[in-house]
């Protein structure tokens, strides 16, 4: 079975620029994740959806962020202007249905704002 | 808001010993996942936590949810090159939230 993917798997853009992230879940999970890698703060969660409905989007660093997702398949996170210091591993997770809930992760991606 | 306290943050150990890890926290969890990070790729779960008491193994790997549902701990026999790395715990109290550790990072000499 495939995994979450994500892309690109490596992003480099210049201040000010518009940066999308892309991600793929895992076919029939119910519940999709954002996370922010970084050496200072970890594993931060950013925003989680539940059934393509964003339920909590409290560790949204602020209004530069956003993210959709549209559709079961397919989400988005977007960050508009982007900064230097949004340079991070931006990884995408989802949860199988039913309980236990596990959290699988994609391979993340990278961006780097010069 | 909770927080989870892992420890070490490193290890050098020399191939073949056994490695253990733990993680607290300040409030109860419901659920304890540990993970592991290689570089350049995301987390992948090792092992997953659902009572307390509970001890469940995964080939070498080893791990215990605490009683008081505020601790758990990773053991790893007889560690192996390929078990270089970064481990993660991470619980999750309610909803779907997870909380993760700052990770032990996992060095081993051959």
């Amino acid at each position: 079975d495939a995994g979450v993917i994500q892309s690109p798997r490596h992003e480099v853009t210049e201040m000010g620029q518009e940066v999308t992230l892309r991600c793929k879940p895992i076919s029939g999970h119910d519940y999709l994740f954002w996370y922010r890698q970084t050496m200072m703060r970890g594993l931060e969660l950013l925003i989680y959806f539940n059934n393509n409905v964003p339920i909590d989007d409290s560790g949204m660093p602020e209004d530069r962020f956003s993210a959709k997702m549209p559709n079961a398949s397919f989400s988005t996170l977007k960050i508009q202007p982007s900064e230097p210091r949004d340079s991070a591993v931006y990884f995408c997770a989802s949860n199988k249905p039913g309980t236990p809930r596990m959290q699988f992760f994609g391979p993340g991606t990278r961006l780097t704002v010069l | 808001g909770q927080q989870l306290n892992q420890s070490p943050q490193s290890m050098f150990i020399q191939e073949g010993e056994d490695v253990s890890m733990n993680c607290t926290s300040s409030s109860i969890f419901n659920t304890w996942l540990w993970y592991k990070q290689d570089p350049g790729e995301g987390p992948v779960l090792l092992i997953a936590l659902y009572k307390a008491g509970e001890l469940t193994s995964n080939g070498r790997l080893t791990a215990q949810f605490g009683i008081t549902r505020k601790d758990s701990f990773l053991n790893i026999s007889a560690s192996i090159p390929s078990d270089v790395g970064i481990y993660f715990c991470a619980g999750r109290g309610g909803a779907q939230k997870l909380v993760f550790g700052q990770g032990t990072r996992l060095t081993i000499n051959p």
